[in-house]
């Protein structure tokens, strides 16, 4: 069984301050790592993707990739009170198929 | 370039009545999944389909519940004799052909009376 797992929160953070968000995964093959965004009410909004060992920046996003330890996180620098939302991690199954397993999401409050 | 489309945008239905709710995935994507959210919990994985082929069904409940992705049209999920336990948001995401990144729709919301 393919898991990803994310601490469910809330993590609240001041406004301006770099929000750490985590991800783990199970399964050693996964090659595409993705970070959506979720407000209350609406549909996930793909924010990040990476596929490479180390990170990768967009703006005030940066994914960092580490597969050996099978972790993957998304840091938002400056966070602002639009940043809260619930962010939803998801990693590809390497079985030859394009499905992605989502973890369950962490609760994001930025507090102004 | 329209995104994924999903309609209707709420729909409300009395226990026992049938639910179908469609989507169009965006232009140039061959491949569409479906996922149900209830109330403050997580996305669950129903169904993933191509163009006729039904890829991966291990998240549809085994009764009521069918998809299907024609050749020609919008992607159908369709939801027999519905219960109150099926209320719910439901979204549909599509890719492309080359790889796995998944755009969602704006989802269904499903109230069953």
């Amino acid at each position: 069984q393919k898991e990803v797992e994310q601490n469910s929160g809330p993590l609240s953070v001041p406004e301006g301050a770099i929000a750490s968000l985590n991800c783990t995964y199970s399964d050693r093959g996964s090659q595409s790592f993705f970070w959506y965004r979720q407000y209350s009410g609406k549909s996930p909004e793909l924010i990040m993707f990476i596929y490479s060992n180390g990170d990768k920046e967009d703006g005030r996003f940066t994914a960092q990739l580490n597969k050996a330890s099978q972790y993957v996180s998304l840091l938002i620098r400056d966070s602002q009170p639009s940043d809260s939302a619930t962010y939803l991690c998801a990693v590809n199954d390497p079985g030859g198929y394009q499905k992605v397993t989502f973890g369950t999401g962490t609760k994001l409050q930025v507090i102004p | 370039n329209a995104g994924v489309m999903q309609n209707p945008r709420h729909l409300v239905r009395r226990r026992g009545q049938e639910a179908r709710l469609r989507c169009s995935p965006m232009k140039g994507h061959s491949h569409v999944y479906w996922y149900r959210q209830l109330p403050e919990e997580g996305l669950k994985f129903m169904v993933y389909l191509q163009k006729e082929n039904i890829i991966d069904e291990s998240g549809m409940p085994k009764e009521r519940f069918s998809a299907e992705f024609p050749k020609e049209g919008p992607s159908i999920l369709r939801i027999q004799q519905v219960v109150r336990g099926d209320s719910a948001a439901y979204f549909c995401a599509s890719s492309p052909p080359g790889g796995p990144t998944q755009y969602f729709g704006p989802g269904t919301r499903l109230l069953v009376l």
